[in-house]
């Protein structure tokens, strides 16, 4: 299947460490990069490869990936984490580019 | 500092063609997947289609018969266009610039690492 999940919403309390998934079989090959997206605003890449974070992106953000399981973890989440989250991955397979459904993360 | 910008036209009426061109300022146009994605209002990131600068292209299959993507390599430019639009393909479009790379020993990665801020394209009769 070329499709990747990710669980509609998510919440953390402030300063807690949040984990967002993401799961599909296209994992098995690629290694999931992650995006932000705050209302109005273009997506920000925040995480690629198998945990490389892009230049200015703060270190309490990380990331893993396990058989068809990628995630994204904010440890010590803050407000200004609070946004949409999407995993982009590829169907190797098919050669096309799949983004998950997102994820709205919540900061309490 | 790579910037991307793009331009087109914003309001179409259906079975309009939509066309977009986004240029790439400040860095190499090689060894990129220049890519389109959308937005539908209130939804998620929708991949349409990317192109590298020896023509390589791949486009989403759900899309593949209306859309096509050309690139100006002289220009570094890259062009979207979408046939027979209806209120459906209403969205925020963005390019950005794909990367894709292996990952030894056997796996890949594949991101994209810039994006323009996005333009708005309204189909409404």
């Amino acid at each position: 299947s070329s499709e990747l999940t990710q669980d509609p919403a998510v919440s953390v309390a402030l300063g807690q460490t949040v984990r967002i998934t993401c799961q599909g079989d296209s994992l098995r090959n690629y290694y999931a990069s992650w995006y932000q997206q705050k209302p109005g605003q273009a997506p920000l890449l925040v995480m690629y490869d198998e945990n490389i974070r892009p230049s200015g992106i703060p270190d309490r953000f990380s990331g893993s990936s396990s058989g068809n399981t990628a995630s994204l973890f904010i440890a010590g989440a803050q407000a200004e984490d609070e946004a949409d989250y999407y995993c982009n991955s590829r169907d190797s397979g098919e050669n096309h580019v799949l983004f998950g459904g997102g994820t709205k993360l919540t900061v309490l | 500092q790579v910037h991307l910008n793009q331009w087109g036209a914003r309001l179409l009426q259906p079975s309009e063609t939509l066309s977009l061109k986004c240029a790439v300022y400040g860095g190499s146009f090689d060894f990129y997947y220049w890519t389109w994605i959308r937005q539908t209002p209130g939804k998620g990131l929708e991949w349409l289609g990317e192109i590298n600068q020896s023509g390589t292209i791949n486009y989403n299959p759900s899309l593949s018969s209306r859309v096509s993507i050309s690139v100006d390599t002289s220009n570094n430019h890259f062009l979207l266009r979408l046939i027979s639009v209806t209120a459906a393909d209403t969205a925020v479009y963005y390019c950005a610039r794909g990367v894709h790379r292996r990952h030894p020993p056997s796996r890949f990665y594949q991101y994209m690492d810039v994006w323009d801020k996005g333009t708005t394209v309204t189909v409404s009769s």
